[in-house]
C-alpha cells in the first residue's frame, strides 16, 4: 500500500529553526509538495520538489532524496504566525496526491 | 484569498436530507477537486475533474454525487448521509494534472450529520 508518514505533533521556540520530516513508500514518484493549514482554513502551498536537494524560499526550505523516500521542511527564525499543521503529499505514478495526516507545529514564545 | 470559493462554509443536516456543497474558482484552471479532510487523518481524496469530465471517482460511496457544470463550478450532492461523513469538505483547483502543478484550495465547508 501507499503511505506518507510525518510526525503528528512538534514543539518549538520563537526565532528558532525546527525541521519536519516526511517519509513515503508509493507506487512511483513524480514529485513531494508541502503545504501549510492554520486552523480552520485551507491548505496553502509552500513548495514542490521533484529533483533530489534542496529549494530554498525564504525562511522555508525543502529537501527530497528520493533514493531514501524522504523529504523534510525546514523552518528558520519561527515566528508565532508559524503554528499552523504541515501536510507533506507525494504525487505517485498515477498523478495521484497521497496525503500524510500532516504535522501540528506549535510555536512558543 | 486563494480564488477558490466554497458554500456554505458550515452544514449541519439530518440523514434523510438532501443538501449540496458548491464551489467555485476564479483561476481559469481546468482541473478541479473534493478532498474530505477528518481530524488527524490525510486528505481523502473523492472526486477529479478535468476538462469537466471526470477522472477518478475513489470509491465513494452513492450518496455523494459530484456535478461539474464547467471548468470554473464543482458541486458535491449529499443524501441519506451518516454520522460518520461529518467532516470538513475541501474544494480545489489546479492548472491541470501535470505534476508540477499545485493544488489551491476552498476555505472548506465544515459539515455535521445529525
Amino acid at each position: 500500500g501507499q503511505n506518507i508518514d510525518q510526525p503528528t505533533e512538534m514543539t518549538a521556540t520563537e526565532g528558532a529553526i525546527v525541521q519536519i520530516n516526511c517519509t513515503y513508500q508509493t507506487s512511483g514518484f513524480n514529485g513531494l509538495f508541502w503545504y501549510q493549514q492554520h486552523a480552520g482554513e485551507a491548505p496553502t502551498f509552500l513548495s514542490y520538489n521533484v529533483l533530489d536537494g534542496l529549494e530554498e524560499k525564504g525562511r522555508f526550505s525543502s529537501f527530497l532524496s528520493r533514493s531514501k523516500g524522504y523529504s523534510y521542511l525546514l523552518l528558520k527564525e519561527l515566528q508565532m504566525k508559524d503554528s499552523a499543521s504541515y501536510l507533506c503529499a507525494v504525487r505517485d505514478s498515477n498523478y495521484q496526491l497521497i496525503w500524510g495526516a500532516g504535522t501540528k507545529l506549535i510555536i512558543k514564545p | 484569498e486563494t480564488g477558490v470559493t466554497q458554500t456554505p462554509r458550515h452544514l449541519v443536516m439530518g440523514m434523510t436530507n438532501k443538501k449540496s456543497l458548491k464551489c467555485e474558482q476564479h483561476l481559469g484552471h481546468n482541473a478541479m477537486y473534493w478532498y474530505k479532510q477528518s481530524a488527524k487523518k490525510p486528505l481523502e481524496l473523492m472526486f477529479v475533474y478535468n476538462f469537466k469530465e471526470q477522472t477518478e471517482n475513489n470509491s465513494v460511496p452513492s450518496r455523494f454525487s459530484p456535478e461539474c457544470p464547467n471548468s470554473s463550478h464543482l458541486f458535491l450532492h449529499l443524501h441519506t448521509l451518516q454520522p460518520e461523513d461529518s467532516a470538513l469538505y475541501l474544494c480545489a483547483s489546479s492548472q491541470d494534472l501535470g505534476s508540477s502543478y499545485e493544488q489551491y484550495f476552498g476555505p472548506g465547508t465544515r459539515l455535521t450529520v445529525t
